[in-house]
């Protein structure tokens, strides 16, 4: 049981590059996030699903998209990388709503110079 | 609007002395609460949640409606304690709701 999976671990891209931070939880969990944590700051949610189809923005989406194929899979898109983007991702998933406790991935650490 | 707050940016207590990070929160409904933790460098992690009501790592967090807190306290910090602490509310809905998070540093 791996839980959470996150790829890569790092990358760095030039302004304008676009890439795809991979996501990938092995717990059938429904709900699954993206989040952006900037140094010295708290959690910002960029998206997040609440099962395979259904996706919604958060309350940083600007410069991000996702999709939900599967149940398992959460990749985040990056069109057109700006350095204001540069931060640690976290990915996270959760059987359900209310009490359901989330389980994080390692983070991928992105810097775009 | 629901919000959850965390006072104190950071904090920094003597190796043997007692802890407490503050967390208010504002909900209307039942709220959910979670104390989650972040060593350097890695993910984050599930320290406590309120309905379970136990203790980890000698941490303990009881929820007080009427003063709608949830703070975290250790009677006797230790070195390894040192992290970052996010307090967060679940709703009924999708999303939880994020405190800013504080910094601990246990000074030896």
């Amino acid at each position: 049981n791996a839980g959470v999976t996150q790829t890569p671990k790092f990358r760095i891209l030039k302004i304008g590059q676009s890439m795809t931070l991979q996501c990938a939880q092995d717990m059938n969990h429904n709900y699954m996030y993206w989040y952006r944590q900037d140094p010295g700051m708290g959690l910002k949610l960029i998206y997040y699903s609440v099962g395979a189809g259904i996706t919604d923005k958060g309350e940083v989406p600007n410069g991000y998209n996702v999709s939900r194929s599967t149940t398992e899979d959460f990749p985040l898109r990056l069109e057109l990388a700006a350095p204001s983007q540069t931060s640690v991702y976290f990915c996270a998933s959760r059987l359900g709503p209310g009490g359901s406790p989330l389980h994080f991935g390692n983070g991928t650490r992105l810097t775009v110079t | 609007a629901q919000r959850v707050t965390q006072p104190e940016k950071l904090l920094s207590v003597f190796k043997g002395a007692p802890v407490e990070l503050k967390c208010n929160y504002s909900y209307s409904g039942s709220p959910e609460l979670f104390w989650y933790v972040q060593y350097s460098r890695q993910r984050l992690q599930l320290l406590l949640r309120h309905i379970s009501r136990e203790s980890i790592k000698g941490f303990t967090a009881d929820l007080n409606k009427g003063e709608t807190s949830f703070h975290l306290k250790k009677p006797f910090a230790q070195e390894e304690d040192s992290a970052m602490y996010y307090c967060a509310l679940g709703d009924s809905n999708y999303q939880l709701i994020w405190g800013a998070g504080t910094k601990l540093i246990i000074k030896p």
